[in-house]
């Protein structure tokens, strides 16, 4: 089993739109939590922590569910510079483990 | 504002040959990390320093080594490339090992034939 997992999309939304996707995370022990952000052809980059209580950076939301080990984003009013492919991040120890992402398209 | 730096961006290589990729960050940040990017599988750590003069093996090591130059340096090597090891190759840096975030050089793209 992987220790990240996540829907790979690709999820394809209007201009405006809301869009949310999770990932899973199989090591409970998991300390830290983060979403990165992976444009075409480009090297990730980090996006937001995820904390315990939730967070918000602008249009974006995170979630973290420790019980059923969970995170999730939310992207609100989307827009086209928002196409890209999200990595789910999670550290155990002394490295983070990468999710394969999921994409996102959003069209005009 | 650099950041972590690598080179080269792209090689091309025969099976059988050797490289090594170069790493560098000025941000003093101790740890650093060398991973691949392969399609559907997300980053895979081969190996990582997690302060000067240590290093560790990753999930992926073998056909691999490294070395951690000084603070800011950490390079990987190839001794004898094989067409399995064409990949993205991504490395990282943190303040500290573990829960910190890392920062990402753009690339090296390399082929192996």
């Amino acid at each position: 089993r992987k220790e990240v997992e996540q829907d790979p999309g690709p999820f394809n939304v209007p201009e405006g739109a809301t869009v949310a996707f999770n990932c899973t995370y199989s090591n409970s022990a998991s300390q830290s939590f983060f979403w990165y952000r992976q444009d075409c052809r480009k090297e990730p980059k980090l996006l937001m922590s995820v904390y315990s209580s939730g967070n918000e950076d602008g249009r974006f939301t995170a979630q973290l569910n420790r019980a059923s080990q969970y995170i999730s984003l939310l992207i609100r009013d989307s827009k086209l510079s928002d196409s890209a492919t999200y990595l789910c991040v999670v550290s155990n120890d002394y490295k983070l483990s990468f999710g394969a992402g999921t994409t996102v398209t959003v069209r005009a | 504002n650099a950041g972590v730096t690598q080179t080269p961006k792209f090689q091309v290589l025969k099976t059988g040959q050797s490289m090594t990729l170069q790493c560098a960050q000025d941000m003093n940040h101790n740890s650093m990390y060398w991973y691949r990017q392969d399609p559907g599988m997300g980053l895979r750590l081969i190996y990582y320093s997690a302060s000067e003069g240590t290093t560790d093996k990753g999930e992926v090591p073998n056909g691999y080594n490294v070395s951690r130059l000084n603070k800011r340096e950490f390079s990987l090597r190839l001794e004898s490339a094989a067409p399995s090891q064409t990949s993205v190759y991504l490395c990282a840096s943190s303040e500290s090992g573990g829960h910190q975030p890392q920062h990402f050089g753009d690339g090296t793209r390399l082929s192996i034939l």
